[in-house]
């Protein structure tokens, strides 16, 4: 079955560290990917999105995803973190001919000053 | 603001009762989606509606059930309520891109 496994259930790092977030996919064929961040009592909110084409995403709060088909990875990036960015970010994969949205785990970042 | 809004925000209720959340999805769109968020089972995927029509179903339990209707607001019913149950469901739109769902604050369901 399709699904995306977050290993990390919960990440550490000190602002202005640069981060990353594992994402792995189980898929047949290329799949649909998305990041999606949820902040304390807030709803999620689309960060990026992977569909086809060019490997390296960019997204939203200056955020990058980059698709690798060899290591069934769509790992999400960010090169310096703010305290701000602290939440769940959950990757996400739509079901083949469907439009069903089906998430990881999540990972809770956690960001010390 | 994600232009999606679901109310109440807060309900607290007995076992064996029963409940509605409402979702007014954002203007044109045509799809809703409804999630529950809980701790031991995450983000489940339980329905999809598009345009008044069931187009989804994932982990829904048979005591729930979801309409859109003419106005493409949604209401999620959740009947005979169990402990098990208490959780976030959360409403969420789409303009129809495949996963591009904007999300509701959630309705937090607490079940005594």
């Amino acid at each position: 079955a399709q699904s995306v496994t977050q290993p990390d259930i919960h990440i550490t790092v000190s602002e202005g560290a640069s981060l990353e977030l594992r994402c792995n996919y189980s898929y047949g064929a290329t799949p649909y990917l998305f990041w999606y961040v949820q902040s304390p009592g807030q709803g999620l909110q689309l960060l990026l999105k992977y569909f086809s084409g060019d490997t390296l995403v960019q997204g939203i709060k200056g955020f990058e995803a980059e698709f690798k088909r060899s290591q069934s990875s769509f790992n999400l990036r960010k090169p310096s973190v703010h305290w701000s960015d602290a939440a769940e970010y959950f990757c996400a994969v739509v079901i083949y001919n469907t439009d069903k949205l089906i998430f990881g785990t999540g990972t809770r970042l956690q960001v010390f000053p | 603001d994600s232009g999606v809004t679901q109310t109440p925000k807060h309900l607290i209720t007995a076992t064996g009762q029963r409940v509605t959340l409402r979702c007014s999805p954002r203007s044109g769109d045509l799809s809703v989606y409804w999630y529950q968020q809980s701790l031991d089972q995450g983000l489940q995927f339980l329905i999809h509606y598009y345009n008044g029509e069931e187009r989804a179903k994932g982990n829904i339990l048979e005591r729930f059930s979801a309409q859109q209707f003419p106005d493409l607001h949604s209401e999620l019913n959740l009947s005979s309520l169990e402990l098990g149950d208490s959780a976030l469901y959360f409403c969420a739109s789409s303009p129809g891109d495949p996963g591009e769902l904007f999300f509701g604050e959630g309705s937090r369901l607490t079940v005594l």
